[in-house]
């Protein structure tokens, strides 16, 4: 079945500092790929949706220029979190409309701390 | 009113019995409807997906949606510790494809 590969599954970082997370599809081709944000006991925020060679599109406040989506092949889908601070502290999942599938699959999320 | 209200519990039920979920939504142009099963720490896994009203099968697991009421259900029979999970109803939007998530039901069996 349609599987996209998530990376980093944890990463902890220093206040100021950008991390990137990355999502690939493995054995499809991802056109729009969905970015979620989850907090603890809390439902998925969905945060932009990118399609393949376009601007990702952003939810109503959140910020373009904190949350870089680059969405630069069919295949990959990375998130770059720019300065980060401990309110970014979170579970990020990314999210692949699959062709022909109802259904959405998704990322094994990434747990980002910022310290 | 939020688009997809589900009460997040949490629900406790011993091993083996029938588990209900559920939820409401408020745009009675929804017509695409899922459930997802997520582990903690794990990204949302897909159960179930419903289009229109009645009832939909696949082994232990029943989703059945009211559009007359706009209640979404997602039955679990025989529930096992294994399924010890978060469940997250959603709706998927027009044509912007877009996936709106209930709060997610906290469920345990216990053995």
């Amino acid at each position: 079945g349609a599987v996209v590969s998530q990376h980093p599954s944890w990463v902890i970082c220093k206040s100021g500092t950008s991390v990137k997370i990355e999502c690939r599809s493995l054995d499809f081709q991802a056109t729009t790929m969905f970015w979620y944000r989850q907090f603890p006991k809390q439902s998925l925020m969905l945060m932009a949706t990118s399609n393949e060679g376009s601007k990702a599109t952003y939810e109503q406040g959140v910020e373009k220029d904190k949350f870089l989506i680059n969405h630069a092949s069919l295949t990959l889908s990375t998130l770059t979190v720019t300065s980060a601070h401990p309110e970014d502290s979170s579970f990020y999942i990314c999210s692949a409309r699959v062709q022909g599938v109802y259904g959405y699959t998704f990322g094994s999320g990434t747990r980002l701390t910022v310290v | 009113q939020k688009e997809v209200e589900q009460d997040p519990g949490p629900l406790s039920v011993p091993e083996g019995a029938i588990v209900s979920l559920n939820c409401t939504y408020s745009n009675s142009a929804f017509q695409y409807f899922m459930w997802y099963r997520q582990y903690s720490r794990k990204g949302p896994e897909l159960l179930m997906y419903t289009y229109s009203s009645g009832n939909k099968e696949d082994g232990r697991f029943t989703a059945q949606v009211d559009k007359s009421s706009k209640y979404i259900s997602l039955f679990i029979r025989d529930s096992q510790p294994s399924d010890s999970a978060t469940y997250l109803c959603a709706r998927k939007g027009g044509s912007n494809y877009k996936l709106t998530f209930g709060k997610g039901t906290l469920l345990t069996v216990n053995p």
